[in-house]
This record gives structure tokens, C-alpha cells and sequence, in this order.
């Protein structure tokens, strides 16, 4: 079946500009996860949903990042006026829970901030 | 804050031979897991391994859990040159919610 799908798979944008990132997780499943990877480091945690809510959103660097899953399946990232230290990957994983505990992560998304 | 650390942060061998990759973390955990990364991109899940298991084994993979050490180890056999990536462990805390956290990885380098 279809793995989870982010777009876009790249993006630049310029300093203090607004961005947003999906993410369709694998169907049906209930939990979502977002996280960043910069260069050379492994993944960050950010955010976490289970079903429509953001049951964890302690990884979330400041205020100028928001993410949202109003209906329980796609999830939206959104960075307000960003600045060049968010450029990294952004990671998407959902699981099916409560039934594994294995995350399966998407592709990712390129964000460079100039 | 990166929880794990994994040793060596690169590692480069010979088709054929086997590939052993280290990772230490510092909380109790429910399960350990294992992934692959290609090209800094996407990542694949290799093995999960639970707090109350020692040894896992798949396909060429073997896993060891030492949770009175809290490290792990990944084992690679007759590794070929398509293993070549970027391996991570990642812990899944005791908190709610079953968050990753991932240590900085280990760069495999297989040489044909």
C-alpha cells in the first residue's frame, strides 16, 4: 500500500517569509509525528498527534512553528517568519496505533531559508 | 537533545565482511529500533527490539539490547555495497506517546 507522502520535497524560501509542509500519512493510521534533521544529525523530535489533537507538542522550537490535523489524516506544518537556522529536513511519520509501535517516516521535505 | 550515541560515527569495510554499529542512551526505555537512511532523506525501519528482550534477529540484521548498560548493538552480515547508508538508533522513552528520540547515526560505507 502507499507509504506516507510529503510535499513538497523541496523548498526555499527567503528569510521572514511564511512556509507550509503536509503530510499524508499512511491510511488509518491514528498517530502522526513531525521532526527535523539538520545536516549531519539524526532526527528532532517537534510534534506528535493522535487523531486530530497534538498530544505532545514539546519538541516545537518557539512559537513561530505551528502544526495542525483537523481532521485526523493530514497534517500541516507551518513556520511563520523563518529564519535560515530552520533550514533542515522535515520528517513525517505515523503509526498505526495502539496496535505497533513501529513509525514509518516519508520521504521528507528540503527546506532551505535564504 | 539527542539521547543516543552511537560509535564508530563512520565506519568503512569490505563487501562480505560484517558491520557492527554501537548506540548508548541514558533513560529507561520501552523499545529500541533501528533505522536505515539513504541520501539524507527518508528513513527505513529495520528492527525493533522491547525492553525485555536481549537478542533479535532479521534476515542479516542482528539486534543485542543491554538495558542494565543501556546500549544496543546492530550487527550486519556479509554486508553488500547497497548497505552503504546512514544508520540510527532511536529510543522510545516511557513518556506517552511513543516520541523517538535518535542518536547522530553511524555512516556505513560498503566498498565493492
Amino acid at each position: 500500500g502507499a507509504g506516507v507522502s510529503q510535499t513538497p520535497s523541496n523548498k526555499v524560501t527567503e528569510k521572514g517569509k511564511y512556509v507550509e509542509l503536509r503530510c499524508d500519512p499512511i491510511s488509518g493510521h491514528t498517530a502522526l509525528y513531525w521532526y527535523r534533521q539538520s545536516l549531519g544529525q539524526g532526527p528532532e523530535f517537534l510534534i506528535y498527534f493522535q487523531g486530530t489533537g497534538a498530544a505532545d507538542d514539546s519538541g516545537l522550537p518557539n512559537d513561530r512553528f505551528f502544526a495542525v490535523r483537523p481532521e485526523g489524516s493530514v497534517s500541516t506544518l507551518k513556520i511563520q517568519r523563518t529564519e535560515r537556522g530552520d533550514s533542515a529536513v522535515y520528517l513525517c511519520a505515523s503509526r498505526d496505533s495502539p496496535n505497533t509501535d513501529t513509525q514509518y517516516f516519508g520521504p521528507g521535505t528540503r527546506l532551505t531559508v535564504l | 537533545s539527542q539521547q543516543g550515541e552511537e560509535d564508530p560515527q563512520a565506519l568503512s569495510i569490505q563487501e562480505g565482511e560484517n558491520a557492527t554499529m554501537n548506540c548508548s542512551y541514558k533513560t529507561s526505555i520501552n523499545n529500541l529500533q533501528w533505522y536505515r537512511q539513504n541520501s539524507g532523506r527518508g528513513l527505513v525501519h529495520l528492527i525493533l527490539i522491547r525492553s525485555n528482550e536481549r537478542e533479535k534477529h532479521s534476515g542479516r540484521l542482528r539486534v543485542t539490547l543491554d538495558t542494565s548498560k543501556k546500549s544496543s548493538s546492530l550487527l550486519i552480515t556479509a554486508s553488500r555495497a547497497a548497505d552503504t547508508a546512514s544508520y540510527f538508533c532511536a529510543t522510545d522513552g516511557l513518556s506517552s506517546g511513543s516520541r523517538l528520540t535518535f542518536g547522530e547515526g553511524t555512516q556505513l560505507t560498503v566498498n565493492p
